[in-house]
């Protein structure tokens, strides 16, 4: 079964603080990793997807197969990155469009 | 380009009722998925539509079913509510193709009293 982990319900940095919200994945196979965030009222959007590699509002996230592990990292936290941050994965190829979610990490930055 | 939209925002039903929620995708996207948000469990997969038909399916009971119009729009339906269905349910759409990128709706807010 496929399965992303969050260990972080919550993270607090300051603003300028370098910032690393956690993501493990379970899954038999290719997957596909994404980050997702949610600002407060707004609805939930891709931030980043890890075949993409590119930078997004300075965000980052390597896939690292040997870990499982798909790390979303920032060098300078700012207050507007204030938000909720979900993992998601699903197969790579085909018809896949069942995302398996991280229960979120709330990110706080403070001024 | 107008977003997902989702309708009704919010609901509220009584147990044992059923409930229908729409969702309208952006144009020229013709997969359409439904997702569950709760506190406890998070955000979990449903199922998903494709040119009319269901092609995937969460682990949820039959009493949640869904449908797929010509024109893309989606419905879910619930029936014989209970109250742990109180959720909130986003639809998203997506281009045809491999792994492209969900776009989602506000949500319903569903509360079962």
């Amino acid at each position: 079964a496929q399965r992303v982990t969050q260990p972080e319900k919550l993270l607090s940095v300051f603003k300028g603080a370098p910032v690393e919200l956690k993501c493990n994945y379970s899954y038999s196979g290719s997957p596909e990793l994404f980050w997702y965030v949610q600002y407060s009222r707004q609805r939930l959007q891709l931030l980043l997807r890890h075949i993409s590699r590119e930078s997004i509002k300075g965000f980052t996230a390597d896939l690292n197969k040997g870990e499982t592990s798909f790390h979303l990292k920032k060098p300078f936290a700012q207050e507007e990155d204030s938000a909720m941050y979900y993992c998601a994965l699903t197969s790579s190829g085909g018809s896949n469009y069942k995302l398996t979610f991280g229960k979120g990490t709330l990110l706080t930055v403070n001024p | 380009k107008a977003g997902v939209t989702q309708t009704p925002r919010y609901l509220i039903k009584t147990r044992g009722q059923q409930v229908t929620l729409s969702c309208s995708p952006i144009s020229g996207h013709r997969s359409v998925s439904w997702y569950q948000q709760t506190p406890g469990q998070g955000l979990q997969f449903l199922f998903e539509y494709f040119s009319e038909t269901q092609r995937n399916k969460g682990n949820f009971p039959g009493r949640f079913s869904g449908r797929q119009f010509s024109n893309s729009r989606s419905e879910m339906n619930v029936s014989t509510l209970e109250l742990g269905d109180s959720a909130l349910y986003l639809c998203a759409s997506s281009l045809p193709g491999g792994s492209t990128e969900a776009f989602f709706g506000q949500g319903t807010r569903l509360t079962v009293v």
